[in-house]
């Protein structure tokens, strides 16, 4: 249990246009999914938290115009990329933190395998 | 706000021998600690946790850490190294667990040597 997904795997897009990467919780509801972006050989950095039905939390120096983030349901959040220019490309994380049953820990969040941004 | 500092981006050790990767924090109150790992082009697995109890934590592929509230540390071990625990590894804090988003350390790249 407790399988997150992420679709695309990699994404290659010319600069100006916009991506939408989606985050999915497979077998468990997750109110809130956190978005990160890790850079080449560095670490993860939090951009927002997202809660469902209402509007996400960026961490400060994240431009919320540049990423959007909507989590239209229980199991699915999506973060779009809106102009995207070279600096943009990066490996886009996501994590969705259970909230209830099965055999998981409530007190955990659980990663998706990432997404791949190349911005050309 | 709370931080984390691996010593050590890159730690090398020989097939057999002990595995440390050394985690330090800061955090204004009692914090949760993670430890994951990452292999090459693929997301985290979580290793172990710490929230409250007993210090000493275990994990999966013969992994442990001990939480140490005097030195703010949480460091990572395994009695013996596997050519197979090559993979960058995180430490990671939070205030609330999985209620908030994580802050990370550097990562320590973890290289076996056969």
């Amino acid at each position: 249990g407790a399988v997150v997904s992420q679709h695309p795997s990699r994404v290659i897009c010319k600069s100006g246009t916009s991506v939408k990467i989606e985050c999915r919780s497979l077998d468990f509801q997750a109110t809130t999914m956190f978005w990160y972006r890790q850079f080449p050989k560095k670490s993860l950095m939090l951009m927002a938290t997202s809660n469902e039905g209402s509007k996400a939390t960026y961490e400060q120096g994240v431009e919320k115009d540049k990423f959007l983030i909507n989590h239209a349901s229980l199991t699915l959040s999506t973060l779009t990329v809106t102009s995207a220019h070279p600096e943009d490309s990066s490996f886009y994380i996501c994590s969705a933190r259970v909230i209830s049953g099965s055999l998981v820990s409530v007190d955990e969040q659980f990663f998706g395998p990432g997404t791949r941004l190349t911005v050309l | 706000a709370q931080s984390v500092t691996q010593l050590g981006s890159h730690v090398s050790v020989s097939e057999g021998a002990l595995v440390l990767l050394r985690c330090n924090y800061s955090s204004s109150v009692p914090p949760y600690l993670f430890w994951y790992v990452q292999y090459p082009n693929q997301g985290l697995q979580l290793l172990l946790k710490y929230t409250t109890g007993a210090t000493l934590v275990k994990g999966i592929n013969g992994f442990e850490a001990e939480f140490k509230k005097s030195e703010t540390s949480f460091h990572l071990t395994k009695p013996s190294a596997h050519m197979s625990d090559a993979a960058e590894y995180f430490c990671a804090v939070s205030l609330r667990g999985g209620a908030d988003g994580l802050t990370f350390g550097k990562g320590t790249h973890l290289i076996i040597q056969p």
